[in-house]
């Protein structure tokens, strides 16, 4: 069956960095477009970034653009995210989820991880 | 940016009932509109897709509609599994947005 295991959260001061993975089975990895959603504690649900199948088309949010980034290694079926600059904001559950088509366009979710707890925090 | 509201934003409901939940978008997103179910220390759970195609595995009991800028989510007979938060979502266009929930209690 479908699997996708985030790890790499952790507390982590303002203005710090912190690297997210996604490893992901049970399916063809490598056809797939993959996000990162993440939800604040007590809080709703924000997408915060999209690649398509084999990495060549990016999408982020205006919150995160130009501190995260996004990548994947279809080699080893993962996903990451890199986080720069990190804000108290940032803090949250990030999911990583997977959308039934190759592309970034009109997405939905179909599969999702449990989730790994980033904290920023002094 | 699309914004997406929900109502009510939360219920108190009995095993049974039906259930509809609403959910709005700022500007027209014809039928771009996902519903997931979110239950406590859980990831959220793909219900239905396209406004109204049902999610593989998903109870009969879900059902949703609507097109443009309205659209419902529908239990016709709520069971003690559904208490949980659900959200709308839309895919129309970049950045995909959600509402911000509508939790579902037991009265």
């Amino acid at each position: 069956q479908v699997q996708m295991v985030e790890s790499g959260g952790g507390v982590v001061q303002p203005g710090g960095s912190l690297r997210l993975s996604c490893v992901a089975s049970g399916f063809t990895f490598s056809s797939y477009a993959l996000h990162w959603v993440r939800q604040a504690p007590g809080k709703g649900l924000e997408w915060v970034t999209s690649t398509s199948y084999d990495g060549s088309d990016k999408d982020y949010a205006d919150s995160v653009k130009g501190r995260f980034t996004i990548s994947r290694d279809n080699s080893k079926n993962t996903l990451f995210l890199q986080m720069n600059s990190l804000r108290r904001e940032d803090t949250a559950l990030y999911y990583c989820a997977r959308s039934p088509r190759k592309t970034t366009v009109t997405i939905r979710f179909d599969q999702w991880g449990q989730g790994t707890l980033v904290t920023v925090s002094s | 940016d699309i914004q997406m509201t929900q109502s009510p934003s939360s219920l108190s409901a009995s095993v049974g009932d039906r259930v509809t939940i609403t959910c709005r978008a700022s500007q027209s997103i014809s039928g771009f509109l996902s519903w997931y179910q979110q239950k406590p220390g859980n990831a959220p759970k793909l219900l239905i897709y396209a406004a109204s195609t049902l999610q593989s595995g998903v109870p009969s009991r879900f059902s949703g509609s609507g097109s443009g800028t309205d659209f419902t989510l529908t239990i016709t007979s709520l069971q003690p599994e559904d208490f949980a938060t659900y959200y709308c979502q839309q895919s129309y266009n970049s950045p995909v947005t959600f509402g911000p929930g509508t939790k579902v209690d037991i009265k």
